[in-house]
């Protein structure tokens, strides 16, 4: 099982709609979760990371997360066509380094 | 302020010749990673610096990979005898004393033909 799991997709969304990219992970021990955008070529940038159980909103974009569960989530709403691109889930367990998942290929549909 | 750079920004190589791929990171942050993308792929962990502690090199595939970090600063990233396998994106990471976001370089794009 890899440390942390992505659907790759692509998940196609039309212009406006709610996107949503969810992310597991199995280290019960982690601790800090981040969620980088990469557009084709270019290199992982952060959008948003989120430390506690519950909500945490960033004008479009919203982060869950369920330790419980071991998911964590990324809401987009409105999307819009310059959303499209990669996002990868990362997990901080305390090792130093992030683990990342293989990342999930939005495409906003206009 | 500036951001992480790396250079080369491509890199193009025969199989079996040694390259060398430089990063600076964000002024003062005390923490440096490399990480490398194959295509297609997510980011796989390579080696980690912090500070003056010993590096954190779990991540080195094999020992033809080697780094280093000179004046907690520049780093280089040394791959030897390169092979077609290490054709990939090879980014790099800072982040300040405290602080859990890495920020990350434009990468090197290195190709062995």
């Amino acid at each position: 099982q890899k440390e942390v799991e992505q659907n790759s997709g692509p998940l196609s969304v039309p212009e406006g709609a709610i996107a949503s990219l969810n992310c597991t992970y199995s280290d019960r021990g982690s601790q800090s979760f981040f969620w980088y955008r990469q557009y084709s070529g270019k290199s992982p940038e952060l959008i948003m990371f989120i430390y506690s159980n519950g909500d945490k909103e960033d004008g479009r974009f919203t982060a869950q997360l369920n330790k419980a569960s071991q998911y964590v989530s990324l809401l987009i709403r409105d999307s819009q066509p310059s959303d499209s691109a990669t996002y990868l889930c990362a997990v901080g367990t305390g090792r130093r380094a992030l683990t990342f998942g293989s990342g999930t290929r939005l495409q906003v549909q206009p | 302020g500036a951001g992480v750079s790396q250079s080369p920004s491509n890199k193009v190589t025969e199989k079996g010749k040694d390259v060398e791929l430089r990063c600076d990171p964000i002024s003062g942050h005390t923490a440096l990673y490399w990480y490398r993308q194959s295509l297609g792929q997510g980011l796989e962990f390579l080696i980690y610096f912090q500070g003056n502690s010993a590096p954190d090199k779990s991540g080195l595939p094999s020992d033809r990979f080697s780094a280093e970090r000179t004046g907690g600063s520049v780093s280089t990233l040394t791959i030897q005898r390169t092979q077609q396998e290490d054709s990939a994106v090879y980014l790099c990471a800072s982040r300040d004393r405290g602080q859990e976001t890495q920020y990350f370089g434009p990468g090197t794009r290195l190709l062995v033909l």
